[in-house]
């Protein structure tokens, strides 16, 4: 089974409207973090924001926020009044830190290609 | 500027030839990543390295080899063992363990096999 799953392979979104981008996960570990990365087409991969499965509160980091609904294992990224810089493929990824099975490292979701339309 | 770079860019390199890609970071950090991306996918982890002279594999470690004999470096070797190795690869770094451990990645090298 997908580890992480984002269902929305493309997305085609005006300038200045608001986008969700969702995310669902799937562990049994008491203990792990949720996080968002942008890839642009120059292939970096920027960090954006980051979920605690312990955090009371969703996170948010400027023009970007995260609904986080631990329950329904879902950790979607907003992010409000897109701008054409937004355009990129984004990334939800996943560490656990119990059940890895010893792997340190991100357990990525396939990605989702926004597109910011003038 | 703290950062992490990665060399070449772009690498080419005949069937049954080893290359190792450069990575390097600058940023103090413990643990240091290698990822594969293949075009439309996620990013899958290959090696990790926790401390210098100690690595684990990843999920798809076969066909590759790694080194950490500096903090600051971990250079990822593609052998001739590995059956399709044309990717774009990224190194990453973080201070630690835990939950919360950012990944701060490289530029990236893409690899083409011709």
């Amino acid at each position: 089974a997908q580890k992480i799953t984002q269902t929305q392979p493309g997305m085609f979104v005006q300038e200045k409207e608001a986008v969700t981008l969702d995310c669902t996960y799937d562990t049994s570990d008491p203990s792990y973090g949720l996080f968002w990365y942008k890839q642009p087409s120059s292939g970096e991969m920027i960090f954006l924001i980051y979920q605690g499965s312990y955090d009371q509160q969703n996170a948010t980091e400027g023009r970007y926020s995260l609904n986080f609904q631990k329950a329904r294992k879902s950790a979607n990224l907003v992010i409000s009044a897109s701008q054409l810089g937004d355009s990129a493929m984004y990334f939800c990824a996943m560490r656990e830190v119990y059940s890895g099975g010893g792997a340190d490292g991100l357990t990525f979701g396939k990605g989702t290609h926004l597109i910011i339309q003038p | 500027d703290g950062g992490i770079t990665q060399s070449p860019k772009y690498l080419f390199r005949k069937e049954g030839q080893n290359v190792t890609l450069s990575c390097e970071q600058n940023l103090n950090h413990d643990a240091m990543y290698w990822y594969r991306q293949d075009p439309g996918q996620g990013l899958r982890l290959i090696y990790y390295s926790q401390i210098v002279n100690d690595f684990q594999k990843g999920d798809i470690a076969e066909g590759y080899s790694v080194s950490r004999e500096k903090k600051e470096s971990f250079p990822l070797t593609v052998t001739s063992a590995q059956k399709n190795p044309t990717a774009f690869y990224l190194c990453a770094s973080s201070k630690g363990q835990g939950a919360y451990n950012e990944q701060f990645f490289g530029p990236g090298t893409r690899l083409t096999v011709l």
